[in-house]
């Protein structure tokens, strides 16, 4: 049972590229969110969705988009990175009001 | 405005000493109270949940406790192994239009010395 799986773990970007982060789970959840992580400031909701097909925004939205086609599947597309993209991306899935799995992040720098 | 503060930012003991992280919440209605470990380089690990005041969950050196306005982590005895840092998170009633939402706290980061 692989739980929550991002690839890649570690990735550098220019500033203006765009690329996606991968986020897979095996255990059926219907929730899935995608948090970032920085210094001095907590991990914060940049997206979720409850199920496949529904997606919404959380605190941080800005600069990124969301898709989920299938109940496994919710990557993450930075449309054209900045360096205040710079940060490490959680992703995590439950059943609806219990306790979230987290993956072990994507460490992200845009130079 | 919903909120979650932890306290102290970073604590330090030596072995055996015991002690208490601190979570203080503010929310429009709790759902529910999550303590997470993460250790450097990895993803938030689950420990408890809580879900009214009074309650109390137990797992080997840790104890969490929930009252209307705060929550504690009590480490007994702590080890080196439980060195990581400690995140406190809150779902709320009417938070980011799903229930499952979580807002965090900015963590503690406990060393143990041995």
């Amino acid at each position: 049972n692989a739980g929550v799986t991002q690839t890649p773990k570690f990735q550098v970007l220019k500033t203006g590229q765009s690329m996606t982060l991968q986020c897979a789970q095996d255990m059926n959840h219907e929730y899935m969110s995608w948090y970032r992580q920085d210094p001095g400031m907590g991990l914060r909701l940049i997206h979720y969705s409850v199920g496949a097909g529904i997606t919404d925004q959380g605190e941080v939205p800005n600069g990124y988009n969301v898709s989920r086609s299938t109940t496994e599947d919710f990557p993450l597309r930075l449309l054209s990175a900045a360096p205040s993209q710079t940060s490490v991306y959680f992703c995590a899935s439950s059943h609806q009001d219990q306790p979230q799995h987290f993956g072990d992040g994507t460490r992200l720098s845009i130079l | 405005e919903d909120q979650v503060t932890q306290s102290p930012e970073a604590l330090r003991l030596q072995e055996g000493e015991s002690s208490s992280l601190n979570c203080s919440y503010t929310v429009s209605g709790l759902r529910g109270l999550f303590w997470y470990r993460q250790d450097p380089g990895k993803g938030p690990e689950f420990l408890f949940t809580l879900y009214s005041a009074g309650e109390e969950k137990e797992k080997e050196r840790l104890k969490a406790t929930l009252t209307k306005k705060e929550s504690f982590l009590h480490i007994t005895a702590p080890k080196p192994e439980d060195s990581a840092t400690y995140l406190c998170a809150v779902q709320a009633m009417n938070y980011g239009g799903s229930q499952g939402n979580l807002i965090f706290g900015k963590g503690t980061k406990l060393s143990v010395k041995p």
